[in-house]
């Protein structure tokens, strides 16, 4: 079946870091690629997607490129600000049903 | 715009009481679902709707009941609170036609069963 799987966290990093959280799935057929962010005390919004593959979605200074080659969609950012902390999620939706399948979520912490 | 809206935002239940958590958008989407978020196991899907009339059991469905009469609402009823049922609850939203699946969060119900 369809499944994600994400680094897990907590990952902690100075500010101005470079930043990478791996996250690899699991599809039959053409999924859509999700980042989702979670900052403390709130609900998920949507960070950045790619709906097929070799798009790059980005946002905020993040980016994350659908590698169909290696099921991978790894986020990424340059240099991190202590406002960058959050519980970031990979997720990705196939088929029709609208139904999202998600990665347990890592904790980013950046230290100033 | 107030996009996915949810009541209460803090709710403490004893054991065996019911309760309903409110959800509401208002971006005629089609689409509507209740997660729970527990520590260490991450959004695990209760129930969703495809369109009004429509529902459909999730993950973790037992001990949970939803109903969808209109488009805009889609309340969550716990008949029988366990503290098993503790947990940050969210709702989320989306359209179904399309090719984006971008789904919209409301900012979750903390409940707390003792």
């Amino acid at each position: 079946g369809n499944s994600v799987t994400q680094m897990e966290g907590p990952v902690t990093l100075s500010e101005e870091a470079f930043l990478t959280i791996n996250c690899t799935y699991t599809a039959t057929g053409y999924p859509s690629l999700f980042w989702y962010v979670q900052y403390p005390g709130e609900g998920l919004q949507l960070l950045l997607k790619a709906t097929k593959a070799d798009d790059k979605g980005s946002n905020k200074g993040f980016e994350a490129t659908y590698r169909k080659e290696t099921t991978s969609f790894h986020l990424e950012k340059g240099s991190v600000q202590v406002s960058d902390s959050a519980v970031y999620f990979c997720a990705l939706s196939a088929g029709n049903n609208r139904k999202l399948i998600w990665g347990l979520g890592t904790s980013l912490a950046v230290n100033p | 715009n107030a996009g996915v809206t949810q009541t209460p935002k803090f709710q403490v239940l004893k054991t065996g009481q019911s309760m309903t958590l409110q959800c509401a958008q208002d971006m005629n989407h089609e689409y509507m679902s209740w997660y729970r978020q527990d520590p260490g196991m991450g959004l695990r899907l209760i129930h969703y709707s495809v369109g009004a009339g429509i529902t459909d059991q999730g993950e973790v469905p037992n001990g949970y009941n939803v109903s969808r009469s209109t488009t805009e609402d889609f309340p969550l009823r716990l008949l029988s609170a366990a503290p098993s049922q503790t947990s940050v609850y969210f709702c989320a939203s989306s359209y179904v036609a399309g090719t984006s699946y971008e789904q919209y969060f409301g900012p979750g119900t903390r409940l707390t069963v003792t």
